[in-house]
């Protein structure tokens, strides 16, 4: 099994400018986590789908966060525009029965935003 | 408020000098709690689910432990290997299907 993937693996991009990263879940996984992690937060639940359809968005930061599964094979967390805060590293994850069961990550998305 | 405590943030072993670490929670209602490895550059990595106290679980030199109020992992003979960061996570009943993570413990084991 090739794990969950996660595109790209670093980025680093100007203020203001937006932001696209990509995850590949586990082949039958039904849910779908983004995470993000910074030094000062830890990991933090940003948004989980359930087959495709989020369930829970409360930890998106604010209006300029936004994310989409438009299949049970893809999905993309979108940042515009982006600011130099929202630095961090960012996870996806899936799972097969929800996030009381193993949850397994990608390696993650290195942001950088200047 | 659901909380989740790790300690202590950084530990430092010589190889073979046995520790543990320790998770402690205050949530409204514990599903089950999480133990994860994360190497540097590389995502989280499961090891071990309890979800009941008294409840124990082992994995080559690692053992988890869990009462009401914490859990504890146990490093036996630790080897340089074994360095990594160990993030604890609680699972939450009353209607937020979520993890809660805490911060992590770094463990470095020199030789």
């Amino acid at each position: 099994d090739a794990g969950v993937i996660q595109s790209p693996r670093h980025e680093v991009t100007e203020m203001g400018q937006e932001v696209t990263l990509r995850c590949k879940p586990i082949s039958g996984h039904d849910y779908l986590f983004w995470y993000r992690q910074t030094m000062m937060r830890g990991l933090e639940l940003l948004i989980y789908f359930n087959n495709n359809v989020p369930i829970d968005d409360s930890g998106m930061p604010e209006d300029r966060f936004s994310a989409k599964m438009p299949n049970a094979s893809f999905s993309t967390l979108k940042i515009q525009p982006s600011e130099p805060r929202d630095s961090a590293v960012y996870f996806c994850a899936s799972s097969l029965s929800g996030p009381g069961n193993t949850i397994y990550f990608g390696e993650g998305s290195w942001l950088t935003v200047v | 408020e659901d909380q989740v405590t790790q300690s202590p943030e950084a530990l430092r072993l010589q190889e073979g000098e046995s520790s543990s670490l320790n998770c402690s929670y205050t949530v409204s209602g514990l599903r089950g709690l999480f133990w994860y490895r994360q190497d540097p550059g590389k995502g989280p990595e499961f090891l071990f689910t309890l979800y009941s106290a008294g409840e124990e679980k082992e994995k080559e030199r690692l053992k988890a432990t869990l009462t009401k109020k914490e859990s504890f992992l146990h490093i036996t003979a630790p080897k340089p290997e074994d360095s990594a960061t160990y993030l604890c996570a609680v699972h939450i009943s009353g209607g937020y299907n979520k993890l809660i993570f805490g911060a992590g413990t770094r463990l470095a084991v020199h030789p």
